[in-house]
């Protein structure tokens, strides 16, 4: 399996809903990572978890909320968003010092 | 401040043509110089990678260049193919930094038929 795979594809939410986006992958990578794009952008790191212990937070809004239950999977919990939140997020996963493998990613509307 | 500047924006070629797109680095620590190809709806697909004790790293239609000195790299497309068409990034990582990719800015490639 050579696959980031992430779910929901799509997703709308409202400003007070709570939701949580999924990633899973089977590759044995020990790194894991949160990436927000918006159109026409380069995708912006939020979150690196290495060895299921968060190792980097680039002063994301508490609003986002990660967690990595265990080596394969990543979750993003979303709460009280805003419309500018509304954007791709990507999950990808690394050997420890290797290169990104990336899912598909979300495409997130906040209304 | 942007650590890794990517050039043109956009692109234009003929099918059969050469696409190059350009990237300058200034954190000298980097020792990971990745390119990501995107389509729409898409996320990043890892191309092809050099480490900077390489200058040039081939596969298949795609070249890396890399010149340390100069604190610069490019992709250069062989033969580019409608099906090339997409939005290209350069990107650069070091291990002490958390392995955290830093991406330039993208070049939107067209390859016209």
């Amino acid at each position: 399996d050579t696959e980031v795979t992430q779910t929901p594809k799509h997703l709308v939410m409202g400003m007070t809903n709570k939701k949580s986006l999924k990633c899973e992958q089977h590759m044995g990578h020990r790194a894991m990572y949160w990436y927000k794009q918006k159109a026409k952008k380069p995708p912006e790191l939020m979150f690196v978890y290495s060895y299921e212990k968060l190792s980097i937070n680039e002063s994301v809004p508490s609003r986002f909320s990660p967690e990595c239950p265990n080596s394969s999977l990543l979750n993003l919990h979303l709460h009280a968003l805003q419309p500018e939140d509304s954007a791709l997020y990507l999950c990808a996963s690394s050997h420890i010092g290797g290169g990104y493998t990336f899912g598909s990613g979300t495409r997130l509307t906040v209304v | 401040q942007q650590q890794v500047k990517q050039s043109p924006q956009s692109l234009i070629v003929q099918k059969g043509g050469i696409s190059i797109i350009n990237c300058a680095y200034e954190n000298t620590a980097f020792d990971y110089f990745p390119w990501y190809q995107q389509f729409p709806g898409k996320g990043p697909a890892l191309l092809i990678a050099i480490r900077p004790d390489v200058s040039e790293k081939k596969e298949g239609r795609f070249t890396i260049s890399f010149n340390k000195s100069a604190k610069q790299f490019s992709l250069h497309i062989m033969d580019s193919q409608p099906g090339d068409s997409a939005t290209y990034f350069c990107a650069a990582s070091f291990k002490a930094a958390g392995n955290k990719l830093t991406f330039g800015g993208g070049t939107r490639v067209l390859v016209k038929p």
